[in-house]
């Protein structure tokens, strides 16, 4: 069964961290996708990836930066963590044009 | 950057019965898809309708594409307890490769 792994359900972090989300996927997917949740507010792209070592901005990427050294690995860096970057965090592969997402369960973090 | 919007915001309705979700946007697409979000989950693909389509059906599931109303909606027949979920469209615009943006979604309600 294809998947995408997200290294946390949970985390809570302090503000002023360094934060890491780790993402894994094992289908060999070119692109990779981090999107962030609230309510109101849909899913928004953070950042995203079409190869090893390529990233994209996506419309919310302040605050964040991401690290794609190995294909099947897309992680999410958040410098500095703030109270206002509290959110669940969604990681999604995808082979190419025309195909659908696959998307990890998701990390909800909490920054206090 | 939102691009699609779902109809209603929010859908109470009994099971057997079918539920419509209706999905609007604003810029011409590759594809449009359709996702289900269970609570506090990942989301899950359920189905990709290209710009050249106008319906598709799987199992319990028929979406239609109006390029020329840019509006689509999926339609879930006889509805079950299980289908209770957000329901998120998602297009891919004309030239802008691999990357979609998803709408607010629709929480469907099935009462038992």
């Amino acid at each position: 069964d294809v998947k995408v792994t997200q290294s946390s359900r949970y985390l809570v972090k302090r503000t002023g961290e360094k934060v890491f989300l780790e993402c894994v996927q094992d289908m060999d997917h070119e692109n990779m996708f981090w999107y962030r949740q609230d309510p109101g507010l849909g899913l928004r792209l953070i950042y995203f990836s079409y190869d090893v070592k390529m990233k994209e901005k996506g419309d919310i990427p302040e605050g964040y930066s991401v690290s794609r050294e190995k294909k099947e690995r897309f992680s999410l860096i958040l410098e500095s963590a703030s109270t206002n970057q509290t959110s669940m965090y969604l990681c999604a592969s995808s082979f190419g044009t025309g195909d659908g997402y696959t998307f990890g369960s998701g990390t909800r973090l909490t920054v206090v | 950057s939102q691009q699609g919007e779902e109809d209603p915001q929010a859908l109470s309705i009994q099971e057997g019965e079918n539920a419509t979700m209706n999905c609007s946007y604003k810029t011409s697409i590759n594809n449009l898809q359709w996702y289900r979000q269970n609570s506090g989950r990942g989301l899950v693909h359920l189905i990709l309708i290209r710009s050249n389509e106008r319906e598709k059906h799987s199992g319990r599931l028929r979406v239609t594409l109006d390029t020329s109303k840019k509006s689509s909606s999926l339609l879930i027949t006889a509805s079950r307890a299980a289908d209770t979920a957000s329901y998120f469209c998602a297009t891919e615009k004309e030239n802008r490769d691999d990357k979609i943006i998803f709408g607010k979604g629709t929480r469907l309600h099935i009462l038992p």
